[in-house]
């Protein structure tokens, strides 16, 4: 079956625009997650949606950054008056649930999306 | 004090070595326990879960401490192929990534 999808899977924007990065989790997986990853670093945890819960968004870096999850599926983040530093891999992952049980909480990732703010 | 940590190495091994990772968590809480896999410019991959039991896949086996609050991945017979960065990943509220080890097998 389909994988997570990501689009676009590179974005160059100009510092100060605003950008829009797209999610497909797997069908029928509840959980979906946003991270980042700079070139040689660990992921960072951004923000994490499950079912109709309210969304974790503890490791959103600041105002400028935002998510949403329309109709449980799809996922944008947004990054609005983007800056240099902004500059990452965005990967996008779902698991089944997050609950408890290993198996479950699997995540699978999407390709990401390389952001690069000149 | 970062939730996961783990030696960012990089580990230099031949082919046919036993090489080993180490990864400690802060929070005792924490449930579950995985390695996951990233080659170069890809995404992560799982691995292999991580049981208090300790568990085994082929060549691949991890072990769980809860009382030292560390998990390790032993790497059997090493391959080319298995040259890669690890992931030490724990899931207390949320998940936590390691910054990964890095490996690289050399013929």
């Amino acid at each position: 079956g389909a994988g997570v999808s990501q689009s676009p899977s590179n974005k160059v924007t100009e510092k100060g625009k605003d950008v829009e990065l797209r999610c497909d989790p797997i069908s029928g997986h509840t959980a979906l997650y946003w991270y980042r990853q700079s070139l040689g670093q660990g992921l960072e945890f951004l923000i994490y949606f499950q079912g109709n819960s309210a969304p974790d968004k503890s490791g959103l870096p600041s105002d400028r950054f935002s998510a949403e999850r329309t109709g449980g599926s799809v996922s944008t983040l947004t990054i609005q008056r983007t800056q240099q530093e902004d500059s990452a891999v965005y990967l996008c992952a779902s698991s089944l649930i997050a609950g408890t049980s290993g198996s479950y909480n699997e995540q699978f990732f999407g390709p990401g999306t390389r952001l690069t703010v000149l | 004090r970062k939730e996961v940590e783990q030696d960012p190495g990089p580990f230099n091994v031949p082919e046919g070595a036993t090489v080993a990772f180490n990864c400690t968590y802060s929070n005792s809480a924490s449930q579950s326990f995985f390695w996951y896999r990233q080659d170069c410019r890809k995404e992560p991959k799982l691995l292999m879960s991580v049981y208090s039991s300790g568990n085994e896949d082929g060549r691949f086996t991890a072990q769980l401490n809860r009382a030292s609050q560390y998990i390790s991945l032993l790497i059997r017979d090493s391959k080319l192929s298995d040259s890669a960065t690890y992931l030490c990943v724990v899931k207390g509220s949320k998940f936590y990534f390691g910054s990964g080890t890095k490996l690289n097998v050399k013929p």
